[in-house]
């Protein structure tokens, strides 16, 4: 696909499940965020991806959400037993270059999120 | 960290006025800041950015100023259309190079709406 896509769109969940939210980002992109977004806030840094390490994970609410990108594309967001505080938009985005690359022009292409409901 | 301010929250103008949004940021390290454009279910997109060795950039009728050392940055619209109302995010960042990866700090948001 031309650009990042996100499943589910939408999840709604009971509270005390678990969830899983999967990214697929730009083919070839090596670097990999995710955002979440209150409503009617602007999208907050959780977690951060260069391949397939995980390089800062300092956004992150608390130790139930945990993400993962084995392979260096596809990523998942899991969040283990939700809470009411948990619902969000999450947003993934992609980027073409990495740290290091000094002089690099570092644009994010967003996907269109997953609206999570917790119930 | 960073921590960016946005306003006003909401914006609502005639079709063909100018539409003005500012932002403020904190950490004198964030060297790119770019523009968002978010419509209803969708995810960010990219409209303009700037860097930090310029002070103007336009791009048609979109256009973005910067002011480093007051630690400001604008968003400009000139001739606004019913098809601009969306929701509008300012972003800061030091973006990818040396140890840095590009980490975004977002602005609250302006909801503008262009009246037909």
């Amino acid at each position: 696909g031309a650009g990042v896509s996100q499943s589910p769109r939408y999840k709604v969940a009971k509270r005390g499940q678990d969830v899983a939210l999967r990214c697929d980002p730009i083919s070839g992109h090596v670097s990999l965020f995710w955002y979440q977004q209150a409503l009617g806030q602007g999208p907050e840094f959780l977690t951060y991806f260069q391949n397939e390490a995980q390089l800062d994970k300092s956004g992150l609410p608390s130790d139930r959400f945990f993400a993962e990108r084995p392979e260096g594309s596809v990523s998942t967001l899991k969040i283990q037993r939700t809470q009411q505080e948990d619902s969000a938009v999450y947003l993934c985005a992609s980027s073409l270059v990495a740290r290091g690359s000094v002089g690099s022009y570092n644009e994010q292409f967003f996907g269109p999120g997953t609206r999570l409901t917790v119930l | 960290g960073e921590n960016v301010e946005q306003h006003p929250s909401t914006l609502s103008v005639q079709e063909g006025d100018s539409a003005v949004i500012k932002c403020t940021y904190s950490d004198s390290a964030s060297n790119y800041f770019p523009w968002y454009k978010q419509e209803l279910g969708k995810g960010p997109q990219l409209i303009i950015d700037i860097r930090s060795n310029v002070g103007e950039k336009k791009d048609q009728r979109i256009a973005v100023t910067l002011n480093k050392t007051a630690k400001h940055f604008s968003l400009h619209i000139t001739e606004t259309q019913p098809e601009d109302s969306a929701v509008y995010f300012c972003a800061a960042s030091d973006r990818a190079g040396g140890t840095s990866y590009g980490k975004l700090t977002f602005g609250q948001g302006t909801i503008l709406t262009v009246h037909p």
